[in-house]
């Protein structure tokens, strides 16, 4: 069973930071693409970040370039995003997704972490 | 970066009615697109893939199609449980972007 368990959200003032973590289980880390996605609160899905499968190409909204660091650890099975001066607009819950072996969709979600700025 | 436009925002469909759902891609996106259906507190669960092919374990009452920049996600015989909202993707490029959104609840 595939399994993506997010950590590392929380209440954080703006300019602070966060790593979020996703953990996999379930499948083949190593093999597959991997993106992080946001759903503020009330609001629909947007496409954060990805990265390949050894973490030598990554690609960034807009709005997180400079800001936000997108990485991976193949032996550990885990993704990360680290997030730098936050602004309240990041608030959201964040999830990390595998790309389906077809191609760039999600057909497994993780749960999600509530990231909040606000002071 | 490709826009991705839904409509209606918003429908009301009673149990047994079949909704039609229209996303539409501000650049030929070919049929690199997903559709999604999420529920209140709930990750997306994907639906349909490559405009039209169904994901596994989703019911036949959900179809898709399309291609290039116009798509329709339809629901027959819509069930209780199909009130929720949707959402559809493009995979042709990055940044990869999702529609708005559309809403389907009880009339």
């Amino acid at each position: 069973e595939v399994q993506l368990v997010e950590s590392g959200g929380g209440l954080v003032q703006p300019g602070g930071s966060l790593r979020l973590s996703c953990p996999a289980s379930g499948f083949i880390f190593s093999s597959h693409w991997m993106t992080w996605v946001r759903q503020a609160p009330g609001k629909g899905l947007e496409w954060v970040a990805n990265i390949n499968q050894d973490g030598s190409d990554t690609y960034y909204v807009e709005s997180v370039k400079g800001r936000f660091t997108i990485s991976r650890d193949n032996v550990k099975n885990s993704l990360y995003l680290q997030m730098n001066s936050l602004r309240a607009e990041d608030t959201a819950i964040y999830y990390c997704a595998p790309w389906s072996d077809s191609g760039g969709w999600f057909d497994t979600w993780g749960q999600g972490t509530l990231v909040s700025v606000s002071s | 970066d490709i826009q991705m436009t839904q409509s209606p925002s918003s429908v009301s469909a009673s149990v047994g009615d079949t909704v039609t759902i229209t996303c539409r891609a501000s650049q030929d996106i070919s049929s690199w697109l997903a559709w999604y259906q999420q529920k209140p507190g709930k990750a997306p669960k994907l639906l349909v893939y490559l405009a039209s092919r169904l994901q596994s374990g989703v019911p036949s009452r959900f179809s898709g199609s399309g291609s290039g920049t116009d798509f329709t996600l339809t629901i027959t015989s819509l069930q209780p449980e199909d009130f929720a909202t949707y959402y559809c993707q493009q995979a042709n490029s990055f940044p990869l972007t999702f529609g708005p959104g559309t809403k389907v609840d009880i009339k």
